[in-house]
């Protein structure tokens, strides 16, 4: 079974800084997906970021990246030049490549962006 | 980009009685989509997975008596609590995938979610 974990129940940093959020999977397959979702206040699920194991360049949205390292099972996701508005509830999330397949998320990291 | 409706997005209701919540697909066509449940500052919990046209498949501990998921058509699905209680109380999330081209994967889109209240 496939098991997701974020390690950093909560976060803050000051606006404008870097912050990275940290998580690791665990699963025996070999082509999947990986994915950063972001939840703020409103609880609307916002697609952050999306990782397809068998690219071996990380995945970049504006401010956003990711690390991705497949032999550690690692995939990280870096916030540059952090906004008020990222100030959210932040889960990883797993997926096999398999077309009706379930997303397993992770427990999430709370992130607040200071003023 | 894609939408996915959630109606209502707050229902309040007393013991014993059934909810209905439905999750629309508004501008694109969904042949599975999945139920989850939220308690506050927790994960996504997922307790079902519906494809249209059939019987949904749901998660391990999850009462399929108790929580009946209809998905009747391409862009609906709907989740009844039955005989809720006030442990059914939870903020529900549906989410539909796209459809595309065999073998590939669609993405995945979230509702805005229900927060359900049973006294």
């Amino acid at each position: 079974a496939q098991t997701v974990t974020q390690s950093q129940p909560e976060m803050s940093v000051q606006e404008a800084e870097t912050v990275t959020l940290s998580c690791t999977y665990d699963t025996s397959e070999n082509n999947y997906y990986l994915f950063w979702y972001k939840q703020p206040p409103s609880r609307q699920m916002i697609l952050v970021i999306r990782q397809e194991a068998y690219k071996q360049q990380n995945a970049t949205e504006n401010r956003f990246s990711v690390n991705f390292q497949k032999a550690a099972k690692s995939f990280s996701l870096k916030i540059s030049d952090s906004q008020l508005g990222d100030t959210a509830m932040y889960f990883c999330a797993f997926m096999k490549h398999v077309v009706d397949d379930k997303i397993i998320f992770g427990k999430g990291t709370r992130l607040h962006i200071l003023p | 980009g894609a939408v996915v409706s959630q109606h209502p997005s707050w229902v309040i209701c007393k013991s014993g009685t059934s909810v209905k919540i439905e999750c629309r697909s508004l501008d694109f066509q969904a042949t599975t989509m999945f139920w989850y449940r939220q308690f506050p500052k927790q994960s996504l919990m997922l307790m079902a997975t519906s494809n249209e046209g059939s019987k949904a498949t749901y998660e391990q501990g999850v009462e399929k008596d108790k929580f009946l998921i209809n998905h009747a058509s391409l862009t609906l699905s709907t989740l009844t609590v039955t005989s809720a209680h006030p442990e059914d109380s939870s903020f529900y999330i549906c989410s539909a995938r796209e459809v595309r081209l065999a073998g590939s994967v669609g993405t995945q889109y979230f509702g805005p979610g229900t927060r359900l209240t049973v006294l």
